[in-house]
């Protein structure tokens, strides 16, 4: 039974087009992210959510948006796709909010790698 | 810009040996801090947290953490092929910051 469970696993599309990757989780978990993990396997936060409210949003294009609609669920959509878009993106979850106790331990999915042709 | 530094590797360890994998951090502050290991096309799987100075350890796993000096290692024993990843180290600033990840290879 996946804990943490993305769609599609896999995109490959042209530059300019827009596309979403959807996220959900059944661990009962409040906080939700988005990561970058670029070719250079550096892991960088872009977004997170906790129980539906955005409450980290790093410099990200506006061509990226997060969207919770409840709070197992967390989805990605980026518009006007660039070859600079292209990498895997991770979706995780974790019991509560940074700062707070075991908030470190982040539940990743198994990524969506993304190819801008 | 708070930032969190590892090697990149790759860290060549034959089999049976220790593996040690070091990290520092830039923001004095930080409380918690973590070991990811992440296998090649394989999402991070946190493998060690730590909370307090000192060693912290668990089966071939040893965490060391030294908030003076803002480092924190991770120990590998008996170090096998099946260590062979890229470990991340993380630390909770307020949202969780990983580093460029150490490459580990241990050879047969």
């Amino acid at each position: 039974d996946t804990a943490v469970s993305q769609t599609p696993k896999y995109l490959v599309t042209q530059m300019g087009n827009d596309k979403s990757i959807k996220c959900e989780q059944n661990l009962g978990h409040d906080t939700m992210y988005w990561y970058k993990q670029d070719s250079k396997k550096f892991l960088k936060i872009m977004f997170s959510y906790n129980n539906k409210e955005l409450i980290i949003n790093e410099t990200v294009p506006n061509r990226f948006s997060p969207k919770s609609p409840d709070k197992a669920h967390l989805n990605l959509h980026i518009n006007s796709l660039e070859l600079g878009d292209s990498a895997v993106y991770f979706c995780a979850s974790s019991p509560g909010t940074s700062g707070a106790a075991n908030t470190g331990e982040l539940f990743f999915g198994e990524g969506s790698r993304l190819t801008v042709l | 810009q708070k930032e969190v530094e590892q090697n990149s590797g790759p860290l060549s360890v034959p089999e049976g040996a220790i593996a040690s994998l070091n990290c520092t951090y830039s923001d004095r502050g930080s409380q918690s801090f973590f070991w990811y290991r992440q296998y090649s096309g394989k999402s991070p799987e946190l493998i060690m947290s730590i909370y307090s100075n000192g060693d912290k350890e668990d089966g071939r796993f040893t965490a060391q953490l030294n908030k003076a000096s803002q480092y924190v290692s991770l120990l590998i024993r008996d170090s096998q092929p099946s260590d062979s990843a890229t470990y991340l180290c993380a630390v909770d600033d307020d949202k969780i910051i990983f580093g460029k990840g150490t490459r580990l290879h241990i050879l047969p």
